[in-house]
């Protein structure tokens, strides 16, 4: 069984700051990798997929890496911003199975 | 192009009542799945779909049952409700790239109470 955990739970910057965001699983076989951002009440915006085969990927101020082997994946992000206040939620898919399994988050509070 | 659709948004039953979430995707995406969210325990799987007649368990089916007679529409049964299954539930849909290029698409959730 995928078990995926992500570390902080919790974690609270100025804003400016450059930050990372760590997502660890403990199946190697995935598909892919999805990041995504969820605000509060809402339901959830993808940000960025890595494909099994790719080692990382970038969309604007985001980058996000995945290292398959040691079951790893973290989320960069450069020059934080208020309007980045949200949960971030990492889920690989299963590659036997086809089953997305997520963690459960961490909550980033960026101060003005 | 409105996405994943959910209805209804907010849902309060008694309990031993049954109910349906409805789920459509207009994308034609083979692969459709039910989550339910709760504190401190984050999404769980209830059941997924690769196609039209196929369905599967995920973490947490129990109490639940779902059905996929078009490409279109994932609706997920509650068969008699319980205050257990209090809850905010997401459908999510994605094509199936072989690659893994498969991006989930949300929908914006229904929050059922069960008194």
């Amino acid at each position: 069984k995928q078990e995926v955990t992500q570390i902080p739970a919790a974690l609270s910057v100025p804003e400016g700051e450059n930050l990372v965001l760590n997502c660890s699983f403990t199946d190697s076989a995935i598909y892919n990798l999805q990041w995504f951002r969820q605000d509060p009440g809402k339901g959830l915006t993808s940000l960025l997929l890595i494909q099994s085969s790719q080692r990382e990927q970038t969309s604007g101020r985001l980058n996000a890496s995945l290292d398959k082997s040691s079951g790893r994946s973290t989320l960069y992000i450069a020059a934080s911003q208020p309007g980045d206040s949200a949960t971030y939620l990492c889920a690989p898919l299963g590659g036997s199975n086809y089953k997305l399994t997520f963690g459960k988050g961490t909550l980033l509070t960026v101060n003005p | 192009n409105a996405g994943v659709t959910q209805t209804p948004k907010f849902q309060v039953l008694k309990t031993g009542q049954s109910m349906t979430l409805q789920c459509a995707q207009d994308m034609n995406h083979e692969y459709m799945s039910w989550y339910r969210q709760d504190p401190g325990m984050g999404l769980r799987l209830i059941h997924y779909s690769v196609g039209a007649g196929i369905t599967d368990q995920g973490e947490v089916p129990n109490g639940y049952n779902v059905s996929r007679s078009t490409t279109e529409d994932f609706p997920l049964r509650l068969l008699s409700a319980a205050p257990s299954q209090t809850s905010v539930y997401f459908c999510a849909s994605s094509s199936w790239d072989p690659s893994g290029a498969n991006v989930l698409t949300f929908g914006a959730g229904s929050r059922l109470t069960v008194l």
